[in-house]
């Protein structure tokens, strides 16, 4: 079955240590994408990737890093310099990248706790 | 750029009809997606609008009048299963591949 995956489910860190959340599709999409998600808020575009090698920053990026070494994994890692980083994190995709017609497939989503 | 505007929450019998409002601006309308979530799940999709009218599937519609930047999802036959948050999400600019997300609204059904 295809689908996106991401792990772990919850992730518990202590203050100051870095966290690297993976994200794995195989739907063979081009674009991956990596949200935030606060209680009462949106989705928060934190990165996103076109293709292998190549990345953005989206609207909330201070404190995270990715890499898109492989089309099929773009691994998120939230740093210590992130200031609030207990969220929710979604990891999505999508195949077209030229058409308006772009439906995200989301992740399970891991749900971190900074202690 | 983008903004986009949904009620918070609401509040609806099983059985019943609820619409849920969305409206929007942007630069260079590329369609509107609407979403669903159940808490602590992905996001689903639900349908996409890029004409003016309403697109009919199943239990749920989609409406969409560009001229007036409004959209608004229709969910008939209410079932217990229909409490999730809703998300109105349009591209973000002419040509984007990347997607503007509303802040959602959150549906309660109460029998």
């Amino acid at each position: 079955d295809g689908g996106i995956t991401q792990s772990p489910k919850y992730l518990f860190r202590k203050e100051g240590q870095n966290v690297t959340l993976s994200c794995e599709q195989n739907l063979n999409h081009d674009a991956m994408y990596w949200y935030r998600q606060d209680p009462g808020q949106g989705l928060r575009l934190i990165y996103y990737s076109q293709i292998v090698n190549d990345f953005q920053k989206g609207d909330i990026a201070e404190g995270y890093s990715v890499s898109r070494e492989k089309k099929e994994s773009f691994p998120l890692t939230v740093t210590s310099a992130q200031k609030n980083p207990t969220a929710f994190y979604l990891c999505a995709s999508s195949a077209e990248t030229w058409s308006s017609y772009n439906e995200q497939f989301f992740g399970p989503g891991t749900r971190l706790t900074v202690l | 750029g983008q903004n986009i505007d949904q009620p918070t929450e609401m509040t609806a019998t099983e059985g019943a009809i609820v619409q849920i409002n969305c409206t929007y601006q942007t630069s260079g309308f590329n369609g509107l997606f609407w979403y669903q979530q159940h808490a602590g799940e992905a996001p689903t999709f639900l349908s996409y609008n890029v004409l003016d009218g309403l697109e009919e599937k199943g239990r749920f519609s989609s409406f969409l009048s560009r001229s007036k930047g409004y959209s608004y999802l229709l969910l008939k036959e209410l079932q217990m299963k229909d409490s999730a948050s809703y998300l109105c999400a349009v591209p973000s600019g002419a040509g984007s591949y990347q997607l503007t997300f509303g802040k959602g609204t959150k549906l309660s059904v109460i029998p």
